[in-house]
């Protein structure tokens, strides 16, 4: 089973400051690792897909990169809206199975 | 634009059954995708149970395994999940989701809000 890890767990930050959240999986996943947002009593939202795609509707302020091992989440400026639980996701081929990261918190500085 | 509704019982009792069905609007259950239940446990993260096809194929949670059923009403559009012998442990939001339509369906790109289950005597 791969196990994804997600550094730091608590990030401190101010509106229009730059967030850099890490994903490490425990064996390579490719390219195949997905990222959310959620919010309490909402549901998660997709924002990238694949290690850097976009889903529909995200903003441009929202990148991924990384493959094999090591990702990274970045918002380039923190809006208001942005503060937020982000979690990374991944998926075993065989047997079927997800797993996700425990989870960053971005909190208001 | 899906939209998914989860919907059940808010309290099961210890060694109960949880229940719970997942509303599909915008979509049919019918379509080339996969759709899974994920929780949430309080404070902790995010869990996936498991997901079923509209051919009734369906993968689970070894973790979970022996005790969870998914399935689908395709006359009414709902996605079910029948979780027994519950406990403490099981307490949690879940939500449904579905899996992107593609080849090796690897995320998720519709979620519902959540229902929150709590079990307890």
């Amino acid at each position: 089973e791969i196990v994804l890890t997600q550094s730091p767990a608590t990030l401190s930050l101010s509106p229009g400051e730059r967030a850099t959240l890490s994903c490490r999986a425990s064996q390579s996943v490719g390219t195949y690792l997905a990222w959310y947002q959620h919010k309490p009593g909402q549901a998660p939202r997709l924002l990238i897909y694949e290690a850097f795609n976009r889903a529909t509707g995200i903003p441009a302020r929202f990148s991924g990169s990384g493959s094999g091992t090591d990702f990274t989440l970045t918002i380039s400026s923190l809006e208001p809206e942005d503060f937020a639980v982000y979690y990374c996701q991944q998926r075993n081929n065989w047997p079927p199975f997800f797993t996700f990261g425990p989870g960053t918190k971005v909190d208001i500085k | 634009q899906v939209q998914l509704e989860e919907s059940g019982p808010g309290l099961v009792t210890p060694s109960g059954t949880l229940y719970l069905t997942c509303a599909v609007s915008g979509g049919s259950i019918s379509s080339n995708n996969w759709w899974s239940w994920v929780r949430q446990s309080p404070g902790k993260g995010l869990e996936w149970i498991g997901e079923i096809f509209h051919t009734g194929a369906a993968n689970y949670n070894p973790s979970l395994k022996g005790r969870v059923t998914i399935s689908l009403d395709k006359s009414s559009n709902l996605v079910s999940i029948h979780l027994t012998s519950v406990t403490a442990a099981d307490t949690a939001v879940y939500h449904c989701a579905r899996n992107v339509d593609a080849p090796m369906p690897t995320y998720f790109d519709y979620w519902g809000q959540g229902a929150l289950v709590t079990v307890s005597s």
